[in-house]
C-alpha cells in the first residue's frame, strides 16, 4: 500500500516564477491538506482539498491557490515566487470521516523550493 | 484561535533511558485532538500517537505514551528505553473535531529536537 506521494522532491526557482507542486495521497484516502514549514520552524497550514473544492485555508496570500483532481490527487501552485516562499512543502492526506471523528492525517516526504 | 507551545527546543537523552517532551495548548473548545509526529533528518512525518480529548485514559504505543490533563492543556510524550532511532524533531500538533465531511486543519508547536546518545 503506498503512502502519501509527492513530486518533485526538490525545486530551485527565481523570484516572480510560477511552480507547481503534486501529491498523491494514500490509498483510499479522499482529502488533501498542505503545509508549508520554514526551516527550524514546525508546519503552517495553507489549505485542504476536499469533493475537489477549497474547504479550509490558513493565512496565505492568494498567490497560493490549488487544485483537487477526480482521483484525489492535489496540486499546489504558487506564484509570483517571493524569497520567502523558500520551505519545504508538505502534502497530508486523510479520510474524511462522520462528525466528531478526528481522521489522521498521515504526511509525504515533501517537495523543498528553493526561491533565488 | 488555537495555539500550541513547545517550551524545549532541543533536548538530549542516553540510550535506553527514558525521556519527557513538553507540550501545552489553548483552546476554548472541548471537543479536539492532539498527536505527536516525529521527523526525523530525512524529513518524512510520522504519526507516534494520538489523542482524543473526550477519553480520559492515557494514549500508549509500545514505548511512547502521553500524560494528558486536559484541565491543564497540557499533552506530554514519555519516550522509555531510548533508541538511537528515536533521533528526531518532535512535533504537537492540535485539531479540532470536525462536524461531518473533510477533517480539520493540523495546528502545530515549534518542534523539539531531541538528541539519543549512545
Amino acid at each position: 500500500d503506498a503512502g502519501v506521494t509527492q513530486s518533485p522532491t526538490h525545486l530551485i526557482k527565481t523570484r516572480g516564477q510560477q511552480v507547481t507542486l503534486r501529491c498523491s495521497p494514500k490509498s483510499g484516502h479522499d482529502t488533501v491538506s498542505w503545509y508549508q514549514q520554514a526551516l527550524g520552524q514546525g508546519p503552517q497550514f495553507i489549505f485542504q482539498y476536499y469533493e475537489e473544492e477549497e474547504r479550509q485555508r490558513g493565512n496565505f496570500p492568494d498567490r497560493f491557490s490549488g487544485h483537487q483532481f477526480p482521483n484525489y490527487s492535489s496540486e499546489l501552485n504558487v506564484n509570483a515566487l517571493l524569497l520567502g516562499d523558500s520551505a519545504l512543502y508538505l502534502c497530508a492526506s486523510s479520510l474524511s470521516g462522520l462528525a466528531g471523528v478526528g481522521e489522521t492525517q498521515y504526511f509525504g516526504p515533501g517537495t523543498r523550493l528553493l526561491v533565488l | 484561535a488555537q495555539t500550541v507551545t513547545q517550551s524545549q527546543p532541543e533536548m538530549s537523552v542516553q540510550e535506553a533511558e527514558t525521556v519527557t517532551l513538553s507540550c501545552t495548548y489553548d483552546t476554548s473548545e472541548n471537543n479536539y485532538y492532539l498527536f505527536w509526529y516525529k521527523q526525523p533528518p530525512s524529513r518524512q512525518m510520522i504519526l507516534v500517537i494520538r489523542q482524543e480529548a473526550y477519553k480520559q485514559q492515557n494514549a500508549t504505543e509500545n514505548r511512547f505514551s502521553v500524560n494528558f490533563q486536559k484541565a491543564a492543556k497540557s499533552f506530554s510524550l514519555k519516550i522509555s528505553d531510548s533508541q538511537l532511532g528515536d533521533t528526531a524533531m518532535y512535533f504537537c500538533a492540535f485539531m479540532l473535531t470536525n462536524y461531518g465531511g473533510a477533517t480539520n486543519k493540523l495546528i502545530f508547536g515549534t518542534g523539539t529536537l531531541l538528541a539519543v546518545q549512545p
